[in-house]
């Protein structure tokens, strides 16, 4: 069964950091993009970053840009996303999702079904 | 303000066809695919619709997409309770080097 399951997420306070994780199974992983989308609570969709098969070329919203970075080990078949200094309006849920091909620009087919990032005092 | 432009709300009665429009520039949607994804009340965004068109494995054929030029639509028809979500378009952008987002459509079955 192709899967994505996302861990990692949680409380942190302002200025803090947090390391979110997205575990693939049912494909060959190296092969595909990956993104990132996060909903703010009660919010729309909102792209993060995306990272393209292969050598791994990244895109990043400007909203998160010097801050969160995306990578992927693909013997771990994994996606991370790296969470510093982070702020109040990143508070949301985050959804990664696979790519139908290697190229950034191929479009998603699959959700994971997300993980809660809260950023309060 | 998101980039691609959605209306905020649209409804139907059962069995009738809604569509649902996507309105984008040359930058996105004029020069990359469009793709449709379905949001259940309290459940994971899911792929409707990938390369402008195309259904994944388990999606009904009620389900269809299109596009043209820098516009684009969803189109549900023989409409179900169970289609009540929301829905959101999406595309690359060339100049943004980046995805983006409609600011979804929330779909009512009266």
């Amino acid at each position: 069964e192709v899967q994505l399951v996302e861990s990692g997420g949680g409380l942190v306070q302002p200025g803090g950091s947090l390391r979110l994780s997205c575990a693939a199974s049912g494909f060959t992983f190296k092969f595909y993009g990956m993104s990132w989308v996060r909903q703010a609570p009660g919010k729309g969709l909102e792209w993060v970053a995306v990272i393209s098969g292969g050598v791994g070329t990244e895109y990043y919203a400007d909203s998160v840009k010097g801050r969160l970075t995306i990578s992927r080990d693909n013997s771990q078949n994994t996606v991370f996303l790296e969470m510093n200094s982070l702020r109040v309006e990143d508070t949301a849920t985050y959804y990664c999702a696979k790519h139908v091909g290697n190229s950034v620009v191929s479009t998603p087919d699959l959700w994971g079904q997300g993980t809660l990032v809260t950023v309060s005092s | 303000q998101s980039v691609l432009t959605q209306p905020p709300a649209a409804s139907g009665t059962p069995g009738q066809t809604v569509t649902i429009s996507c309105s984008g520039s040359s930058s996105n949607i004029g020069s990359n695919t469009l793709n449709w994804h379905q949001q259940l009340p309290g459940a994971a965004p899911k792929v409707l619709i990938y390369n402008n068109n195309q259904r994944p494995s388990g999606v009904p054929d009620r389900f269809s997409g299109s596009k043209s030029g820098s516009s684009a639509s969803l189109a549900i028809s023989g409409l179900q309770s169970e289609d009540e979500g929301d829905y959101y378009c999406a595309s690359w952008d060339d100049s943004l080097t980046g995805w983006v987002f409609g600011g979804g459509t929330r779909l009512t079955v009266v």
